[in-house]
């Protein structure tokens, strides 16, 4: 069974750009979570897509967005980039909360860096 | 809102050296998952515990769920330098929040 896959692994963007990040769950986990980890510090919780909708976000700016795909797919925006957005964005997913689980499996991040 | 501390937030060990980080919650939890992430790595789900009083082992690592489901601790024995990295501990806040705790970062000392 293919793990959680996001892409690219590596960003480079420069102040003001915008990023795209994508991320593919877990084939039958229709929750995507994105969280942002900067250098050496805790995971932030971004934003929670379930069932293509937005369940919540955490708290982080407007120009944070993103959508869920009908396959269950996900896509995070980062609009108008500032230097301290450079950090490791990681993706999660999990079962279907009715398997009474709520661990997240996560994928390898893609490591966005600012100039 | 509903959070979890994590600590102590860094524990430097010789190797051979027991190591255990706590995890604590200010409200009652349906369950609990452990994560670790190696450095350079990604989170990496270790066991979920859901029974109060709940005690699992993996190998060296011991994992536990307090009585009233509010606290857990998860404990090496003997360490290992392959045991290096940060460990989470992370939660289900509401209904579709999920939070962390801040992580311990483990340096085992060769």
């Amino acid at each position: 069974e293919a793990g959680v896959t996001q892409s690219p692994t590596h960003l480079i963007k420069t102040r003001g750009q915008q990023a795209t990040l994508r991320c593919s769950p877990i084939s039958g986990h229709t929750s995507v979570y994105w969280y942002q980890q900067a250098l050496g510090l805790g995971l932030q919780f971004l934003l929670w897509y379930d069932e293509g909708e937005e369940r919540n976000r955490g708290n982080f700016p407007p120009r944070f967005s993103g959508r869920q795909f009908p396959n269950y797919s996900s896509e995070l925006n980062v609009n108008a980039l500032e230097l301290e957005d450079s950090a490791l964005y990681l993706c999660a997913s999990r079962l279907d909360k009715l398997w009474n689980t709520d661990t997240q499996y996560f994928g390898p991040g893609t490591r966005l860096t600012v100039l | 809102g509903q959070q979890v501390m994590q600590i102590p937030q860094y524990q430097h060990v010789q190797e051979g050296e027991d190591f255990t980080t706590y995890c604590n919650s200010s409200t009652t939890l349906s369950n609990i998952q452990w994560y670790k992430q190696r450095p350079g790595g990604h989170p990496v789900f270790l066991i979920q515990l859901v029974k109060s009083g709940e005690v699992k082992k993996q190998k060296r690592l011991t994992f536990q769920f307090g009585e009233a489901k509010k606290n857990s601790s998860l404990h090496i024995t003997a360490t290992q330098t392959t045991d290096v990295g940060t460990y989470f501990c992370g939660i289900q806040s509401g209904t579709y929040k999920y939070i962390f705790g801040t992580g311990t970062r483990l340096k085992v000392l060769a």
